[in-house]
């Protein structure tokens, strides 16, 4: 049982438009969310993340939005720039140390 | 260095042999974890280390799994007698208090090829 999904493999956007990558969970006693990067050859490296108590947490680019009745989270990238090319991964946690991560989206974006 | 340290980087070893997997945490990190990614899947947890002893090991798949950690710094990730669905990344976090408000700081991974 996948607690944390990620429904779209892969994701194209274009140079300078938005990138919004999404992920849905099944737990809700998860109260803490993170979006990983991961470029080939390297360990993913962390973004930003946001608690249950939030709705939305920004970061630069980088914007997390929390949807908890849907149990929907999503990762907002704006501009997109090619170096933003990468897998992200989502990844949940429950009052605690463990953190269930998505199979990844990777993202692709063109110049 | 001030990061996560994984070695080695690439191993390939022959089915039923061991094979040890080393990670050396960020200083002051006292969570340690064991993920993996076998190829087109996400992030498998392994086990955790809160200092030296690891309060959960539900990850590990089979008995053939052992890790340990000494000083609350360097553990190894121990696989004996090796079968080819051990054939992964593994990947080793840590993590400043392992709250589970602390973000996981990720090594480069040691990619398993079991042939």
């Amino acid at each position: 049982d996948q607690q944390v999904k990620q429904n779209s493999p892969s994701l194209s956007v274009q140079e300078g438009r938005i990138s919004i990558l999404n992920c849905d969970y099944t737990n809700s006693m998860f109260d803490y969310f993170l979006w990983y990067k991961k470029y080939p050859a390297e360990g993913p490296t962390f973004l930003i993340s946001i608690s249950s108590i939030k709705d939305k947490n920004e970061d630069g680019r980088f914007t997390v939005f929390l949807n908890k009745s849907a149990k929907h989270l999503s990762l907002h990238i704006v501009p997109s720039q090619p170096g933003d090319s990468a897998v992200y991964f989502c990844a949940a946690s429950e009052k605690g140390y463990k953190y269930i991560f998505g199979t990844g989206t990777r993202l692709k974006v063109l110049a | 260095g001030a990061g996560v340290s994984q070695s080695p980087s690439n191993k390939v070893t022959e089915k039923g042999k061991d094979v040890e997997l080393r990670c050396d945490p960020i200083s002051g990190h006292t969570a340690l974890y064991w993920y993996r990614q076998s190829l087109g899947q996400g992030l498998e947890f392994l086990i955790y280390f809160q200092g030296n002893s690891a309060p959960d090991k539900s990850g590990l798949p089979s008995d053939r799994f052992s890790a340990e950690r000494t000083g609350g710094s360097v553990s190894t990730l121990t696989i004996q007698r090796t079968q080819q669905e051990d054939s992964a990344v593994y990947l080793c976090a840590s993590s400043l208090s392992g709250t589970g408000r602390s973000p996981l700081h990720f090594g480069n991974g040691t990619r398993l090829t079991v042939t």
